[in-house]
């Protein structure tokens, strides 16, 4: 049973728009969380962490989120570039440790020009 | 930049072969790990290291066994391989074992056993 959701497969915008990434966990102890994003035809790289003490995290265009009483972290990309395009991964660090990280199984963004 | 390299980018076998995917990174990073990613069940650890001839084993290592001679390379060995290892082979590397020492991964092996 998957312990770290992303319910969306696919999401698609318009350039210049929100992009809005969801992912969904099961477990109230899991409180370190990153974002991968992956190209096709490349191994995926990191783009955001949070921790649990935290509710939220900026890096320019990347923002995410984390409600801990819903189990829900949510990524916002603003403004959307067609560059964006990517599968991107959602993933949970037990322990804060990156060697028992457990992945959601992506949400490919499509962004439109 | 980190680099992270795998030496084969496809790669076609037969059942019963003994199967070594190689890694390397540049970096001079302690951490090394092998995943495998499939369709509907994601990202799945087979085992990592961190430190020369020190190993892990992840959720998956059934059917496999790793080495680590030197730091900078970290191989992946199927000592038989079957028809349902056939999967995409993701080495990467990290600085520390913290949640925020970003895995660097390398661009993958897609291995088919026939």
């Amino acid at each position: 049973d998957q312990q770290v959701k992303q319910n969306s497969p696919s999401l698609s915008v318009q350039e210049g728009r929100i992009s809005i990434l969801n992912c969904d966990y099961t477990n109230s102890m899991f409180d370190y969380f990153l974002w991968y994003k992956k190209y096709p035809a490349e191994g995926p790289t990191f783009l955001i962490s949070i921790s649990s003490i935290k509710d939220k995290n900026e890096d320019g265009r990347f923002t995410v989120f984390l409600n801990k009483s819903a189990k829900h972290l949510s990524l916002h990309i603003v403004p959307s570039q067609p560059g964006d395009s990517a599968v991107y991964f959602c993933a949970t660090a037990l322990a804060g440790n990156n060697r028992k990280l457990i992945w959601g199984l992506g949400t490919s963004l499509a962004v439109n020009p | 930049d980190v680099k992270v390299t795998q030496s084969s980018r496809y790669l076609v076998k037969r059942t019963g072969e003994k199967v070594f995917l190689e890694c390397v990174q540049d970096m001079d990073h302690e951490n090394m790990f092998w995943y495998r990613q499939d369709p509907g069940l994601g990202l799945r650890l087979i085992y990592f290291s961190y430190d020369v001839k020190m190993k892990e084993k992840g959720d998956i290592p059934e059917g496999y066994s790793v080495s680590r001679e030197k730091k900078e390379r970290f191989s992946l060995i199927l000592e038989s391989a079957s028809t349902n290892q056939t999967s995409m082979y993701l080495c990467a590397s990290s600085l520390t074992v913290s949640y925020n020492s970003p895995l660097h991964f390398g661009n993958g092996t897609r291995l088919t056993v026939t």
